[in-house]
């Protein structure tokens, strides 16, 4: 099984709601990752998790929180967010760091703030 | 075979021939170098990678070629199929960091 999965593949919210996006994993990778794409843009990396701890948080929002609850397992908690927000958010893990292994994708989750 | 000499958005091809999209990145220090491929409605696919030890690898109809001296990094597909429409980034590892450089849409004309 090489696949990263995401739920929901859509999402609309309101600024104040609460929401929160999952990734999953079963490939014993040890390091995952949440990226986020605008519209005809590149990935932009937000977080990147390595053994269950948080390695890199890229000077994101606080409005965005990420949890790691097991190897296996990457949330996304939104809160309070910006319609700017609005993107194309991609989830990856890799069986180490990203430098050394191939990175997998999941097929995102399209955020849309009103 | 379709080239260009810089990053251009967009690169339109006929089906059949050769197309080589070019990347050029930012670090000197990276260490190692991926293409992806990006399909719409998809998350990124890798496709092939290289690490500054080598200079060109090879697999299944695609060629990675890796320029140090000018920071300089090219993927050549050959024999362009209807299937490689896609948008494709390169990506370079700084830091244990994947940072994407802009991509490029490519278009197979029949």
């Amino acid at each position: 099984d090489t696949e990263v999965t995401q739920t929901p593949k859509h999402l609309v919210m309101g600024m104040t709601n609460k929401k929160s996006l999952k990734c999953e994993q079963h490939m014993g990778h040890r390091a995952m990752y949440w990226y986020k794409q605008k519209a005809k843009k590149p990935p932009e990396l937000m977080f990147v998790y390595s053994y269950e701890k948080l390695s890199i948080n890229e000077s994101v929002p606080s409005r965005f929180s990420p949890e790691c609850p097991n190897s296996s397992l990457l949330n996304l908690h939104l809160h309070a967010l910006q319609p700017e927000d609005s993107a194309l958010y991609l989830c990856a893990s890799s069986q180490g760091l990203a430098g050394t292994y191939e990175q997998y994708f999941g097929p995102g989750t399209r955020l849309t703030v009103t | 075979g379709e080239s260009v000499g810089l990053h251009l958005p967009t690169l339109s091809v006929q089906e059949g021939d050769n197309s080589i999209i070019n990347c050029a990145y930012s670090n000197s220090a990276s260490d190692y170098f991926i293409w992806y491929k990006q399909e719409s409605g998809k998350g990124p696919q890798f496709i092939i990678d290289i690490r500054s030890n080598m200079d060109k690898r090879q697999g299944q109809r695609v060629t990675v070629l890796l320029n140090k001296t000018v920071k300089h990094l090219s993927l050549q597909i050959a024999a362009t199929q209807p299937g490689d429409s896609a948008v494709y980034f390169c990506a370079e590892n700084t830091d244990d960091k994947i940072i994407f450089g802009k991509g490029t849409r490519l278009h197979i004309l029949p």
